[in-house]
């Protein structure tokens, strides 16, 4: 079956530092998405990408963030300068979505996440 | 924007019996609606999912319903067992373009031997 895979799977940073979180989605999946789930709590979702752009982005999602598909097979989570809240599992996750659009079926798969830790 | 409540916050049943989380959602406008089950330190798995066009939905020991009246819904295991401990999302998207999901907070679901 299919995977969406994450790399790295942990990843210590000190606070202040740039830290890029990696992911390969599906490969005929055409909606790409990051989201982070502090320890315990519930999964946030930050941002949605498709056709080379951010779609839809949340308050989380501030300057510090940036997402890039820099070739055809990764999607890339830059956090420019972390922060000690920052610490989260980060998840990202792709869909095909379902046509016709009305049919209202995005069903995501997700990545195995990267855990970062900002100390 | 969407605002995703789930309860119970921790479920404790008896192996055999039946477990029920409820969500309510506030975006009369979302018309997808999945549940995840994530088992400790791993990823959110979909386990079920239903759409706006349908009512109830089942899955061998598995069922979630929807009442778009009341903009709730909820899932249904029944004979529980062990493997059914794990914390389970509720989410709603309103499906469009790349709308992303916005989750409940969880339930803790516990099968007790």
């Amino acid at each position: 079956e299919p995977e969406v895979t994450q790399t790295p799977s942990h990843q210590v940073t000190q606070m202040g530092q740039e830290v890029i979180l990696r992911c390969v989605p599906i490969s005929n999946h055409l909606y790409f998405y990051w989201y982070r789930q502090i320890l315990g709590q519930k999964v946030e979702f930050l941002v949605s990408f498709y056709n080379n752009e951010i779609s839809e982005k949340s308050e989380i999602f501030d300057d510090q963030f940036s997402v890039e598909r820099p070739d055809g097979s990764n999607f890339t989570l830059k956090i420019r300068s972390t922060k000690l809240e920052d610490s989260a599992m980060y998840f990202c996750a792709s869909s095909k979505r379902e046509w016709p659009a009305y049919s209202g079926a995005n069903v995501l798969t997700f990545g195995a996440g990267s855990r970062l830790t900002v100390l | 924007g969407e605002n995703v409540e789930q309860h119970p916050s921790t479920l404790s049943v008896q192996e055999g019996d039946s477990a029920v989380i409820k969500c309510t959602y506030s975006d009369s406008a979302s018309n997808y609606f999945p549940w995840y089950k994530q088992e400790l330190g791993k990823r959110p798995q979909l386990i079920i999912d239903i759409r706006s066009n349908v009512g109830e939905k089942k899955d061998q020991r598995i069922a979630v319903t929807l009442n778009k009246t009341a903009k709730h819904f909820s899932l249904h295991i029944t004979e529980t067992q062990p493997e059914d401990s794990a914390v389970y999302f509720c989410a709603a998207s309103s499906g469009g373009g790349a709308d992303g999901l916005t989750f409940g907070k969880g339930t803790h679901l516990i099968i007790q031997p």
